[in-house]
C-alpha cells in the first residue's frame, strides 16, 4: 500500500501570506495526486487533480506541483475562507490512501 | 443540483450490523464510479471502499475486508455500505463520495469530486 505524509500537521499563518504544504508518497505516483481542503463540519470540497490542475471554481490562487513522490499545494495570498484542513489523496492504486492532513490555522 | 445524501447511520453495539445508504440525485448515477471515505472522532479522512459504475467490481481497505460490504442499485440511483462485526474503530462519519474522470495533461485522472454530508457511526457498548 502506498503511504502519503503530509508536512507540517499544522500551520499557524496570516490573511495575505503565502503558504505550501507539502505531501510525499512512499513510492512513485507519477502526477496522480489529488488535493480537498475540508472546514470543521463539513464535508471534504475537491481542489485540485493530477497533481497541478485546478477543479472547476477554484479560485487560482491555489496551485499545485509535483510528480513522482513530492508535492506541494501552495496558496498564494492567503484569505480568510482558506482556514480549513488540507489532504491530499493519491489516485495511482487501491487502497486510495489520504495524507493525514495539514490544519491551517489563522495566526 | 448535483447531490449525495448519506443515511443510515446511528448508535451500535460492538459486533452489531449497520447499512449505510448514499441517495444520487442531479446526475447519470450509474455513469460513475462511487466510493466510501470514513473519518475517525478529531482524525484525518480514510479510504474504505469503492464500487464500479455496475456493481460488479470492488475494492475495500484491509481494515473493513471480510466485514463490510459495498453495493449499489442503479435503478434507484442508491448506494450502500454494509457493515457487519463493526468495531470501536469502526466510529466516525461516513462519506459516499463520486468518482469523476478528469482529462490532463498527459492523463486520464480521477477524483472524488462531490461529496455526501455524511453520516454518523457510533460503535460503544
Amino acid at each position: 500500500d502506498i503511504q502519503m505524509t503530509q508536512s507540517p500537521s499544522s500551520l499557524s499563518a496570516s490573511v495575505g501570506d503565502r503558504v505550501t504544504i507539502t505531501c510525499r508518497a512512499s513510492q512513485s505516483i507519477s502526477s496522480y495526486l489529488n488535493w480537498y481542503q475540508q472546514k470543521p463540519g463539513k464535508a471534504p470540497k475537491f481542489l485540485i487533480y493530477g497533481a497541478s490542475s485546478l477543479h472547476s471554481g477554484v479560485p487560482s490562487r491555489f496551485s499545485g506541483s509535483g510528480s513522482g513522490t513530492d508535492f506541494t499545494l501552495t496558496i498564494s495570498s492567503l484569505q480568510p475562507e482558506d482556514f480549513a484542513t488540507y489532504y491530499c489523496q493519491q489516485s495511482y492504486s487501491i487502497p486510495r490512501s489520504f495524507g493525514q492532513g495539514t490544519k491551517l490555522e489563522i495566526k | 443540483e448535483v447531490q449525495l445524501v448519506e443515511s443510515g447511520g446511528g448508535l451500535v453495539q460492538p459486533g452489531g450490523s449497520l447499512r449505510l445508504s448514499c441517495a444520487a440525485s442531479g446526475f447519470i448515477f450509474s455513469n460513475y464510479w462511487m466510493h466510501w471515505v470514513r473519518q475517525p472522532p478529531g482524525k484525518g479522512l480514510v479510504w474504505v471502499s469503492r464500487s464500479n459504475s455496475d456493481g460488479s467490481s470492488t475494492s475495500y481497505a484491509d481494515a473493513v475486508k471480510g466485514r463490510f460490504t459495498i453495493s449499489r442499485d442503479n435503478a434507484k440511483n442508491t448506494l450502500y455500505l454494509q457493515m457487519n462485526s463493526l468495531r470501536a474503530e469502526d466510529t466516525g462519519v461516513y462519506y459516499c463520495a463520486r468518482a469523476a474522470g478528469f482529462i490532463g495533461r498527459d492523463y486520464y485522472y480521477y477524483a472524488l469530486d462531490v461529496w455526501g454530508q455524511g453520516t454518523t457511526v457510533t460503535v460503544s457498548s
